[in-house]
């Protein structure tokens, strides 16, 4: 009965390629985001989405497209993945339209490691 | 924009030893403060949050945080640690009126000895 979750936990891939990572939350939320956590463990924010609908798009490279097939499900898509892209990526989600009093519940990480 | 400071980057305590955390947050509105625990290997959860009333605010494992709007400050403190209590501490601010966005600071890692 996980609330959120991510798969996988963790990904070792290559330059160029391209990834997926999945969200998907149980908790009946209607917002869901997603974090990237770099190597000094600062979080900050990418993307957020409101019942499938895109809130929130900071500054992240074209290469990074979040999907949401559903309110529950928040997938993130990266392409031709690059060195600086070795993060770990957390998901969450709020209940309510991500209003600033809404309380963020995270997934477990997914450690990706780009060689 | 609003931004999030922790100034102690690593601290080392000893069992029983009383904790208090740094945070500082630059908004000059109404904000939300939150502080969540990142346990090695785990997922953030949230410790406590202040949105307006009693500054005082306590949360889950025995922690409590301080708000105090002059200093723009909302350390988190414990009387005692436990080791179970070593993990990485997020001060987080959601400012009202902002774009919805919950800033996280650069994080303070605790250790607790035995």
């Amino acid at each position: 009965d996980t609330a959120v979750s991510q798969t996988p936990k963790y990904l070792v891939t290559q330059m160029g390629n391209d990834k997926s990572i999945k969200c998907e939350q149980n908790l009946g939320h209607d917002t869901m985001y997603w974090y990237k956590q770099d190597s000094k463990k600062f979080l900050k924010i990418m993307f957020s989405y409101n019942n499938k609908e895109l809130i929130i798009n900071e500054t992240v490279p074209n290469r990074f497209s979040p999907k949401s097939p559903d309110k529950a499900h928040l997938n993130l898509h990266i392409n031709s993945l690059e060195l600086g892209d070795s993060a770990v990526y957390f998901c969450a989600s709020s209940h309510g339209v991500g209003g600033p009093r809404e309380t963020q519940y995270f997934g477990p990480g997914t450690r990706l490691l780009v060689l | 924009a609003q931004s999030v400071s922790q100034h102690n980057h690593h601290v080392i305590l000893s069992e029983a030893a009383s904790l208090e955390l740094g945070c500082n947050y630059s908004y000059g509105g109404t904000v939300n403060l939150f502080w969540y625990v990142q346990y090695p290997g785990q997922h953030l959860q949230l410790l406590l949050k202040y949105f307006s009333g009693d500054p005082l605010v306590k949360g889950i494992k025995g922690f409590e945080a301080e708000f105090i709007k002059s200093k723009f400050s909302f350390n988190l403190r414990k009387p005692s640690v436990q080791w179970s209590d070593t993990a990485e501490y997020f001060c987080a601010v959601n400012a009202q009126g902002s774009a919805r966005q919950l800033t996280f600071g650069s994080g303070t890692q605790l250790t607790v000895l035995p």
